[in-house]
């Protein structure tokens, strides 16, 4: 059974430009979250998906950010516009129905650098 | 406001000793806490789950206490290995959010075991 899939690894962008980071859940996982995590600081919840639904958006900003877990496919973080200060490492974690929540799997993680 | 703490400084020990890591809370009623794992470049691995009404868990070379009154959670690694250096993150959470508890993270400790 693949664990969590994150995909790129590593991304880099320019100020201004889109960034899609993906990550694709652990086999038979509904429910997935996406973290981040800054240099010296610990990761930050920023939203949680179950298929087709946001249930918990309140760690995102409002404004550039969006997340999507369509009914096929991969959950994608997408940042637009990004700024300097959007740099850090994005994890997405996913955990089985029945468990949410309690028992995380966390990716590897995409490093996103912005210039 | 709620607040996570863990040691910030690096825990250096010999190998065969046992590693003590701290994790205090304010301001929290934690329904459960947790131990994560991670390693440089890489995402959390859940290691241990502890409930509020437990005390104390054990899983091979580790234990975790908690203390709801102290407000404090022990993760115990016993007859450590060079392997176990990594940096340990403690996890709460409280209020279910659809249906899925949003764990909160610690900023970890960084513990080196040295040969």
């Amino acid at each position: 059974n693949a664990g969590v899939m994150q995909n790129p690894r590593h991304l880099v962008r320019r100020r201004g430009q889109e960034a899609r980071l993906r990550c694709s859940p652990m086999k038979g996982h509904s429910h997935v979250y996406w973290y981040r995590q800054l240099p010296e600081e610990g990761l930050k919840f920023m939203v949680y998906l179950q298929k087709e639904n946001i249930i918990d958006e309140s760690g995102m900003p409002k404004e550039r950010f969006s997340a999507e877990f369509p009914k096929e496919g991969p959950s994608i973080l997408r940042i637009q516009q990004v700024v300097r200060g959007d740099s850090a490492a994005y994890f997405c974690a996913s955990s089985p129905p029945g468990l949410a929540g309690e028992t995380q799997y966390f990716g590897p993680g995409t490093r996103l650098l912005v210039l | 406001s709620q607040k996570i703490e863990q040691n910030s400084e690096a825990l250096n020990i010999q190998e065969g000793k046992t590693a003590t890591l701290t994790c205090n809370y304010t301001n929290y009623s934690p329904a459960y806490l947790q131990w994560y794992r991670q390693d440089p470049g890489r995402g959390p691995v859940f290691l241990l789950l502890i409930r509020e009404n437990e005390k104390e868990k054990r899983k091979e070379r580790l234990k975790v206490t908690f203390d709801t009154t102290l407000k404090q959670s022990l993760f115990h690694i016993t007859a450590s290995q060079p392997a176990d250096s990594a940096t340990y993150l403690c996890a709460l959470a409280s209020d279910p959010s659809g249906g899925s508890y949003i764990p909160t993270f610690g900023r970890g400790t960084s513990l080196i075991v040295h040969p």
